[in-house]
């Protein structure tokens, strides 16, 4: 696609609940990156997907967390038994890693409200 | 340990003023640095790329500077515009481009 698209857009769930968040990168780009951005906050680094190779997890803040990537496209991350400090916006990005200049091309976001 | 550090946290300036946000950082071995900006509710946007050999890049009213032996950078805004108030976040990756280490940002209000 054109951009970075992330469904859904706005997501409002009680507590205890588990939610999914998609992932659509820029076709041909083969690394993708999820954060994290609590309200007024800076990014927080959740997951990393670079080609073939195993996901760098080191930001995931708890094994609620999860995420995988089908096909090397499509990502999903997966929040299980949903807390309301989880209530944040979760950016996806992708790049290509042929450019080697490392531009991140982020999407617009996936606001979560956990009640 | 790897970190991006910004300041100001936050700014308020007047249309038309000019103001400079700092970046230091001690990623190593460096790549490159990004500035990106974030406008409220969207997601960041990259203004400019420096890498080790540029000391000064420009992009419209965006001045970069970078100073490689001390690890700082600079984004300096000339005659801002209300529609520079957003979140400008500073962006350094490691040789290979593939680890990126985000700063807190800094939040920029261009007040008439």
């Amino acid at each position: 696609g054109a951009g970075v698209s992330q469904s859904p857009s706005n997501k409002v769930t009680e507590k205890g609940k588990d939610v999914e968040l998609r992932c659509d990168p820029i076709s041909g780009h083969t690394a993708l990156y999820w954060y994290r951005q609590s309200l007024g906050q800076g990014l927080e680094f959740l997951i990393y997907f670079q080609g073939n190779s195993a996901p760098d997890k080191s930001g995931l803040p708890s094994d609620r967390f999860s995420a995988e990537r089908t096909g090397g496209s499509v990502s999903t991350l997966t929040i299980q038994r949903t807390q309301q400090e989880d209530s944040a916006v979760y950016l996806c990005a992708s790049r290509t890693l042929a450019t080697g200049t490392g531009e991140l091309f982020f999407g617009e976001g996936s606001r979560l409200t956990v009640l | 340990k790897n970190q991006v550090e910004q300041s100001p946290q936050s700014l308020i300036i007047l249309e038309g003023k000019n103001c400079t946000l700092q970046c230091n950082y001690t990623v190593s071995p460096f790549s490159n640095l990004r500035w990106y900006k974030q406008d409220t509710g969207r997601g960041p946007v990259s203004l400019t790329i420096m890498t080790f050999s540029e000391n000064t890049k420009s992009n419209g009213r965006y001045t970069a500077t970078l100073d490689a032996d001390t690890k700082q950078s600079s984004l300096h805004i000339t005659a801002s515009q209300l529609s520079d108030s957003a979140s400008y976040i500073c962006v350094v990756s490691e040789t290979g481009g593939f680890k990126t280490i985000f700063g807190a940002g800094t939040r920029l209000f261009v007040k008439a």
